[in-house]
């Protein structure tokens, strides 16, 4: 069974700060993975990670993805309160069900002013 | 505008009624999913399919059903089986190669 688990499951921090959110995984036949921001309802995408050691960037978010060892970081930096959300690691196999797209259970982060 | 619609977006069933969520997209994407959040949870995959008339369970099919006659729809049924079945469902899909997923509003089932 594939498994996503993302670390912490839960973080506060000040405006400004940086954070880093993890994400480790084990997927039979890797293809990409993905990270999305949910604030309300609808998840909104973020990143998609194909290859390893390529860092993907937007503005203050950037992430990279390891596939030696199985795991992406999210880096935010100079936290806003507009950064609160759960952050949402989801990985896709190219198996036979090769749609297959498993999330793991989010990390809360709620930025304070 | 391109997009997936959930409907409806707040429903309230009686304990042991069957209820169905709908889910439309309109962007021609192949594949479609369910996923079920608790609190905490994250997401967590219900069905998926890849085509028309063809689907999978993902991880938590028990108690519920789904269908797939038009490539637009992808309606989950909840059963009267489903232990637990108050939840937030969210929809989404994708294309055929290794894009992202766009996501419906989501509904947010309520049975009392």
């Amino acid at each position: 069974e594939d498994k996503v688990v993302q670390s912490p499951l839960s973080l506060v921090v000040h405006e400004g700060d940086t954070v880093t959110l993890n994400c480790s995984y084990e997927v039979t036949n890797f293809r990409s993975l993905l990270w999305y921001k949910q604030e309300k309802k609808a998840p909104t995408f973020l990143f998609m990670l194909t290859s390893s050691g390529i860092e993907k960037k937007s503005g203050r978010l950037s992430s990279i993805l390891d596939k030696k060892e199985l795991f992406s970081i999210l880096n935010i930096t100079a936290t806003q309160t507009g950064d609160s959300a759960i952050y949402l690691c989801a990985v896709r196999n190219s198996g036979g069900s090769n749609y297959k797209l498993t999330f793991g259970k989010g990390t809360l982060l709620t930025v304070n002013p | 505008d391109g997009g997936i619609t959930q409907s409806p977006k707040y429903l309230f069933r009686k304990e042991g009624q069957n209820v169905t969520l709908s889910c439309e997209q309109n962007l021609n994407h192949d594949a479609m999913y369910w996923y079920r959040q608790d609190p905490g949870q994250g997401l967590r995959l219900i069905y998926y399919s890849q085509i028309v008339n063809d689907f999978q369970k993902g991880d938590i099919a028990e108690g519920y059903s789904v269908s797939r006659e038009k490539k637009e729809s992808f309606p989950l049924t909840v059963t009267s089986a489903q232990k637990n079945p108050t939840a937030f469902y969210l929809c989404a899909s994708s294309t055929r190669v290794s894009t992202e997923a766009f996501f419906g509003q989501g509904t947010r089932l309520t049975v009392v």
